[in-house]
């Protein structure tokens, strides 16, 4: 089945930009995403990509997609203490002759940050 | 419009005892889906309702977990018997139809002694 990837940990200090990374195995993702969990919080959507894109920029945040090797990552730049969370990689392919139409997640990788 | 809200934000109860956690998706938003977080398994989806039906409820982990949609501005996520391997934080998320976007609920922090 599928299955997304990515490391545990991350520390950066404040200013730094972090890279988290991600790789996936499903061929067929349409849509990759990223999560930010705040501690006793929900998931919160961050931003997406669709497969047919290599990039994508949002203000401090930057999604870059290697479709050839399966690897997401996500680029924070000037990394604030305020983005100390744990970030999610997702994947989807939407809709399906099955009619499937779920997220499959990473386990997360806890972004601490240093004042 | 608030988010997806979920109750109780805490549950502790007794094993054996009946659960149900509850969820009020994003108005006009067509799925609806339950997710189960542990820190051993990491998110996994449990099931998910397109306009109220169940579409997929392959990942209820058995016959004790039951979830329904009676309409589209609630759903219910039940477990008789609670057993304490049913700890977990429980999230529900709404997508509109056709875009590939979940919100997610703050969740629920179920906790089985």
């Amino acid at each position: 089945g599928e299955d997304v990837e990515q490391s545990l940990f991350l520390s950066v200090r404040e200013g730094d930009s972090s890279v988290i990374n991600c790789t996936y195995t499903d061929s067929s993702s349409t849509y990759l995403y990223w999560y930010k969990q705040e501690p006793g919080a929900g998931l919160q959507l961050l931003t997406y990509i669709f497969s047919n894109m290599d990039m994508k920029q949002d203000q401090r945040l930057t999604v870059l997609l290697n479709k050839k090797d399966k690897h997401l990552s996500l680029r924070i730049a000037d990394t604030q203490t305020g983005d100390s969370a744990i970030y999610f990689c997702a994947e989807s392919n939407g809709y399906s002759g099955a009619g499937s139409y779920q997220l499959t997640f990473g386990k997360g990788t806890k972004l601490s940050v240093i004042p | 419009d608030a988010g997806v809200i979920q109750s109780p934000r805490h549950e502790v109860t007794e094993m054996g005892q009946e659960v149900t956690l509850r969820c009020k998706p994003i108005s006009g938003h067509d799925y609806l889906f339950w997710y189960r977080q542990t820190m051993m398994r990491g998110l996994e989806l449990l099931i998910y309702f397109n306009n109220n039906v169940p579409i997929d409820d392959s990942g209820m982990p058995e016959d004790r977990f039951s979830a329904k949609m009676p309409n589209a501005s609630f759903s219910t996520l039940k477990i008789q018997p609670s057993e304490p391997r049913d700890s977990a934080v429980y999230f529900c998320a709404s997508s509109p139809t056709g875009a590939a976007e979940a919100f997610f609920g703050q969740g629920t922090r179920l906790t089985v002694v």
